[in-house]
Order: C-alpha cells, then sequence, then structure tokens
C-alpha cells in the first residue's frame, strides 16, 4: 500500500523569506500523481500545485515550486517570499492507479512579520 | 466552490445512534471520497465512489458504510455512532477526464458523538 510521510509537524518562517516543507512517499507504482494542498483556518482544502511523476521537470506556480526527486521518492514544496496569507496546514497527496488520493499528516507552517 | 455541497456542516449526535452525512454535486463527477480529519492524522480515507452503486473501501472504513444511488449524492452513514468518530468530515469530488486531476473538496462538516 502507498504511504505519505511528512517528517515536519510545524515549521515556522519569517515574512519574505523561503521556506521548504517535505514529503516523502512510498510505492511500487510508476506512474502517480502528487499534489499540495493548503488548509487556512477556514478548513477550505485549496490545490497549490501539482506534478505528474513521469515529467523530469519541477512545477512551479508563481511562489511555490516542488523539488521532485523520483528516485528518493521525496516531493517537497519550497514557497519563496514567504506572506502572512501563507500560513496554513499544508498537506501533501499521492494518486496512483487506484484512483485514492492519499495525504500525509501535514506540517502546519507559521509565518511571522 | 466546484458545486459541492456537504450538509449538516455542523452535528452533535449521542452515542449508539445512526448518523447519515450528504456529499452533494452539481458538476457530474465520477468520482468522489470520504475523508474524516484529526489532530495528527491528517485526511484519512474512509470510502471512495468511482460511479453510481461503485464503491470501494479506504483505510478507515470500520463503522461506516456508504451509498451512491445518483451521480451527484454520496451519503456517508454512520451505523451505530461512538465517541472515536468524532472528527471533521470531508468530502471530495474529482473529474474522470485527465489522471492529474485534482480533488474539490467540500466545506466539511463538525461531528461531534457525546
Amino acid at each position: 500500500a502507498q504511504t505519505v510521510t511528512q517528517s515536519q509537524p510545524e515549521m515556522s518562517v519569517q515574512e519574505a523569506e523561503t521556506v521548504t516543507l517535505s514529503c516523502t512517499y512510498d510505492t511500487s507504482e510508476s506512474d502517480y500523481y502528487l499534489f499540495w494542498y493548503k488548509q487556512p483556518p477556514s478548513r477550505q482544502m485549496i490545490l497549490v500545485i501539482r506534478q505528474e511523476a513521469y515529467k523530469q521537470q519541477n512545477a512551479t506556480e508563481n511562489r511555490f515550486s516542488v523539488n521532485f526527486q523520483k528516485a528518493a521518492k521525496s516531493f517537497s514544496l519550497k514557497i519563496s517570499d514567504s506572506q502572512l496569507g501563507d500560513a496554513a496546514m499544508y498537506f501533501c497527496a499521492y494518486r496512483g492507479n487506484t484512483d485514492k488520493l492519499i495525504f500525509g499528516t501535514g506540517t502546519r507552517l507559521q509565518v511571522f512579520p | 466552490d466546484a458545486g459541492i455541497t456537504q450538509s449538516p456542516r455542523h452535528k452533535v449526535t449521542e452515542t449508539g445512534t445512526p448518523v447519515t452525512l450528504r456529499c452533494h454535486q452539481t458538476e457530474n463527477h465520477r468520482y468522489m471520497y470520504w475523508y474524516r480529519q484529526d489532530p495528527g492524522h491528517g485526511l484519512r480515507l474512509i470510502h471512495y465512489s468511482y460511479g453510481v452503486k461503485d464503491t470501494d473501501k479506504g483505510e478507515v472504513s470500520d463503522g461506516y458504510s456508504v451509498s451512491r444511488s445518483k451521480t451527484e449524492d454520496f451519503l456517508l452513514t454512520l451505523e451505530s455512532a461512538t465517541s472515536s468518530q468524532t472528527s471533521v468530515y470531508f468530502c471530495a469530488i474529482r473529474f474522470q477526464g485527465r489522471m492529474n486531476t485534482e480533488a474539490f473538496f467540500g466545506q466539511g462538516t463538525r461531528l461531534t458523538v457525546v
């Protein structure tokens, strides 16, 4: 069975600085998809970025980028120029051929002014 | 909001009573999911559906059942609620199309079992 591990329960960053959230996963599949979701205090789940495993190029969405290391099964999220509105829970998620979307336990990000 | 509505948004119920949560979508998406969110556990999959009357278990399905008699509705039933089922429940939907399509989530239902 596939698993997703987020080893950092909490992280903090100063406004305008850069922070990296870690995610590792375990799978025997070769084709799969990885996602980062953000959950602010409103509880709404918001997609931040996605990565297809067959693509070698790391995905980027404005200030958000990933470092996808397929051999190491690592999928970290880098937030540049952090803003107060980035404070939230961040979840890493995996989806393979079974259509199940599997989440990690989350990382709470605090942003200090 | 991707056309997904959960009801009720909040519920308090007594131990041993049956409870049904409803997820309604207006997007005609094939895939629907039920998750529970608990501190330290993230989101854990309870059940999911890949079509009308087609459902499968997730990692924490014990004590829960689901039904999907039409495309737009996916019901989650706690057959006899226990305190360990106190949680926030999320429904999600996903379009069948491209494999990398994201899942859209409802606003969540906070369930308290006393």
